[in-house]
């Protein structure tokens, strides 16, 4: 059984860099799957952000107001979120997913909280 | 982007009744839908995705139906354990999009 588990600073500071950890049990990133990023803000609104492939290709969301970039450490079987000069509209509860096609998501993490203050 | 727009907003149901939540799309998503349960304190748990087609393990109760811009989640005979919010999806066109979410409570 596959099984996503976030991680991260918890609070971060406005115009500083946020790096979250999705690590993944039961299954290879690199044998299938879309690898994806979602965060949900206090007022429950979703938003997808972006996903690498198995094979390590990365699409991302072009609506974002800042920049992202998702990468992975194979040999740990973990991929990651950075998100550069963060502000108070980043701060939101961030889960990674995994999904056969990318389409929709069958699998969660069970999201890592994030607070952008100062 | 495509808008996803739901209504209710909150939806307040007694057990055993059938609730109906309504999802619209800003353009036709051609059946590219899909319906996540989240309940409180938990992450999204997908329910339903080619707007009809009931992921494995979901209970039959749950039901979809839609096409064009038009989709809704029916659930019969409510339980309490249904006690959730409700998220539709579109993913038709990149970036998938959801809407804003329906608050379901027991009456």
């Amino acid at each position: 059984q596959m099984q996503l588990q976030e991680s991260g600073p918890g609070l971060v500071k406005p115009t500083q860099s946020l790096f979250l950890t999705c690590s993944v049990t039961g299954f290879s990133i690199t044998s299938g799957y879309y690898w994806i990023w979602i965060r949900q803000s206090q007022g429950k609104h979703l938003e997808w952000m972006g996903y690498m492939t198995y094979s390590g290709e990365t699409f991302y969301n072009p609506s974002l107001k800042s920049p992202i970039s998702i990468t992975r450490e194979t040999s740990k079987n973990q991929f990651f979120l950075q998100l550069n000069s963060v502000t108070t509209e980043d701060t939101a509860m961030y889960y990674c997913a995994g999904d056969p096609g990318g389409n929709w998501f069958a699998y969660w993490g069970q999201g890592t909280l994030v607070t952008v203050s100062s | 982007d495509i808008q996803m727009t739901q209504s209710p907003a909150s939806l307040s149901a007694s057990l055993g009744e059938t609730v109906t939540i309504e999802c619209r799309a800003s353009e036709d998503i051609y059946n590219g839908l899909a319906w996540y349960q989240q309940k409180p304190g938990k992450s999204p748990q997908l329910l339903i995705y080619n707007a009809n087609s009931l992921h494995t393990g979901v209970p039959s109760r749950f039901s979809g139906s839609g096409s064009g811009t038009q989709y809704s989640l029916k659930i019969n005979s409510l339980q309490s354990e249904d006690v959730a919010s409700y998220f539709c999806q579109q993913y038709y066109n990149y970036p998938p999009t959801f809407g804003g979410g329906t608050k379901l409570e027991l009456k």
